[in-house]
């Protein structure tokens, strides 16, 4: 079981719909992440917030808008998405947003399909 | 700035060694190694820190060379639960954003 919980694991969806993924952890992590995952390939990082406050937006389309309500959740807000947005979303904790000396705990993602 | 794994994929027989690198073009301050089993989460494996230093986790080891910008990862009498794709990841350098390399599809068989 991983530390990082997210919901849904599965979610299909209209290109005209709005709907929103979330990402819950208890370890007392101060930052947060939110990546992008293709098929065979690496994941590739979207946002990520530290200390509630978002830090870093790898120029991600405007359909995509995250929130971080307390320092324990994260959502993704989804709209108007695009078929090739359709990947596996994962979201990811760590100590704080230095990434250079801690490990990222990662929850085991939410399977997006866009119609 | 995407770190370069070699070999793409690999498979061995249980019992069998692997080594795995991950090499850049940019200078490393340090250097993870995550495994990701098909539709798991990646799971982090160890950090190595510029120093030339050596990490072990079960029969899993690593080394970083900072002057060469390579890591290296040693699966040694490999098991089945090997089994899965391993990532190096680092930091852009300067910017805390986070990057993973190639990846390398390692299969065990029995």
């Amino acid at each position: 079981d991983t530390e990082v919980t997210q919901t849904p694991k599965h979610l299909v969806m209209g290109m005209t719909n709005k709907k929103s993924l979330k990402c819950e952890q208890h370890m007392g992590h101060r930052a947060m992440y939110w990546y992008k995952q293709k098929a065979k390939k690496p994941p590739e990082l979207m946002f990520v917030y530290s200390y509630e406050k978002l830090s870093i937006n790898e120029s991600v389309p405007s359909r995509f808008s995250p929130e971080c309500p307390n320092s324990s959740l994260l959502n993704l807000h989804l709209h108007a998405l695009q078929p090739e947005d359709s990947a596996l979303y994962l979201c990811a904790s760590s100590q704080d947003g230095d990434t250079r000396n801690q490990p990222q705990h990662f929850g085991d993602g939410t399977r997006l399909s866009i119609l | 700035q995407q770190p370069v794994q070699s070999p793409q994929a690999v498979i061995l027989r249980e019992g069998e060694d692997a080594v795995i690198n991950c090499s850049s073009s940019k200078a490393l301050y340090s250097v993870h190694w995550y495994r990701q089993k098909h539709g798991e989460a990646p799971v982090f494996l160890m950090i190595l820190l510029k120093g030339g230093e050596q990490k072990g986790h079960e029969k899993i080891s690593a080394s970083f060379n900072e002057k060469k910008q390579q890591s290296s990862l040693y699966l040694t009498a490999s098991q089945l639960s090997y089994s899965g794709t391993y990532f190096c990841g680092t930091e852009k350098t300067g910017t805390y954003k986070y990057i993973f390399g190639t990846g390398t599809r390692l299969k065990v068989l029995a």
